[in-house]
């Protein structure tokens, strides 16, 4: 079975500094990794996603995670916060190779950024 | 226009009322999904259809139903509501071609029952 954890259901962090997001997984099959963004009254957006090859996924909006394998993480971060970042932020694996692509999510992490 | 719609966006309602929530789809994709958002829980699927005959259950599916009308549509009934299906539900689709590609969501329908 896979799950998803995420440590820390509310961030805080000032404009300009950098956002870091925890994320780590249980898979027993290869996992695809999966950011997503929720803004407010809005749907899940995708930010990045880990499928194969490199290890340093770069998404939309300047973040970027990184797949570790020997340690089950799959972080998010940003080097520098913006006020517009504030939003939650959901982890989801995927054990998906040539099938179904059911999602599991973690319990999401609040962002605020303050001035 | 938006390609997943999920109507209503928002509805109240009163325990034992049977409810539905409707969900379309215009990325001509096979699979769709449903999600209840709870804080604190994350998403958690509550039926998935992978073509208009394969409708299978989720993590949570006690006290829902579906149908898949067409491809593009999908739709959740709660046959008796009850207040802890008060959520945000969020419908998803996929593409089986791309099965790497990320589910793609609608903005969500919040429910309350009261």
């Amino acid at each position: 079975a896979q799950s998803v954890t995420q440590l820390g259901s509310h961030v805080s962090v000032s404009e300009g500094a950098l956002v870091l997001l925890r994320c780590n997984y249980s898979s027993s099959v290869p996992p695809y990794l999966f950011w997503y963004v929720q803004y407010p009254n809005q749907g899940l957006q995708l930010l990045l996603k880990y499928t194969t090859g490199a290890t340093l996924v770069k998404g939309i909006n300047g973040f970027e995670a990184e797949f570790k394998k020997s340690e089950t993480s799959f972080h998010l971060t940003k080097p520098s916060a913006h006020m517009s970042d504030a939003a939650e932020y959901f982890c989801a694996v995927s054990d998906q190779p040539g099938g179904y692509n059911k999602l599991i999510f973690g319990a999401g992490t609040r962002l605020a950024v303050h001035p | 226009d938006a390609d997943v719609t999920q109507t209503p966006r928002n509805r109240i309602t009163k325990t034992g009322k049977r409810i539905m929530l409707e969900c379309s789809q215009t990325k001509g994709h096979d699979r769709m999904y449903w999600y209840r958002q709870d804080p604190g829980l994350g998403l958690r699927l509550i039926y998935y259809s992978f073509d208009v005959k394969d409708i299978n259950k989720g993590e949570i599916s006690d006290g829902y139903s579906v149908s898949r009308q067409a491809q593009a549509k999908f739709s959740l009934s709660l046959e008796s509501a009850i207040p802890n299906q008060t959520a945000l539900y969020f419908c998803a689709t996929s593409d089986p071609t791309r099965p790497n590609q990320p589910q793609h969501f609608g903005d969500g329908t919040r429910l309350s029952i009261l």
